[in-house]
């Protein structure tokens, strides 16, 4: 079957990093991606991962190990507008998310 | 903004009912795909059309039914409604079949069931 797991939450204060990790299960994989939303808004790409290694895309990176099912994103220099949702998302020609992160970022 | 647009932003109606999502992709991309998200849930993948064909199903009930027009937009009918349908309906676009890694989300019709 399929399957991804994720935290449920992380509350972490400004300035800081948080590392949201991801690990996943399917027969057909082609990238994990991350995306961010908003309390009822619309989720917004953050990153994607097709090959092994770091992507970094300023404050936000992202890292994938096909080899282990496992993925993560870094969340740098928190500021509070980074309180969101972070879903991981894996693609099968389609995206297949995980059940969120909420991440809450206090002063 | 995103370039995808979605109509209604809102919706209430009542149970039994049937109601008719609206999904404009953004300029140039071929494929649309539809999910729901119910309160503090994650994304669920509906279904997915290519260039006006269906190309991937999800866990879509059999009282949802979407299609893909010439035009490329796309409608998302939902039938039969229950309280259980209560939830906020996403569309999403990209601009080959299988380059899902980058989605573009319109911001959603909020439906609620009463």
């Amino acid at each position: 079957g399929q399957s991804l797991e994720q935290p449920s939450e992380v509350t972490a204060v400004e300035g800081a990093i948080v590392q949201i990790n991801c690990t996943y299960q399917t027969s057909g994989f082609y990238g994990l991606s991350w995306y961010q939303q908003h309390d009822g808004g619309a989720p917004t790409f953050l990153s994607y991962n097709a090959l092994d290694g770091l992507e970094e895309t300023g404050r936000f990176s992202s890292f994938l190990s096909r080899s282990d099912s496992y993925g993560y994103l870094l969340l740098q220099e928190l500021q509070m507008k980074d309180s969101a949702s972070y879903f991981c998302a894996f693609n099968d020609y389609k995206l297949s998310f995980g059940a969120g992160t909420t991440v809450t970022v206090r002063a | 903004d995103s370039g995808v647009t979605q109509t209604p932003k809102h919706l209430i109606t009542a149970t039994g009912q049937r109601v008719t999502l609206r999904c404009s992709p953004r300029s140039g991309d071929l494929s649309v795909y539809w999910y729901q998200q119910s309160l503090d849930q994650g994304l669920q993948f509906l279904i997915q059309y290519y260039n006006g064909e269906e190309r991937a199903k999800g866990n879509i009930l059999e009282r949802f039914s979407a299609q893909q027009f010439p035009d490329l937009h796309s409608e998302l009918n939902l039938s039969s409604l229950e309280l259980g349908d209560s939830a906020l309906y996403f569309c999403a676009s990209s601009a080959g079949s299988r380059d899902a890694g980058e989605l573009f989300f319109g911001e959603g019709s909020r439906l609620t069931v009463l």
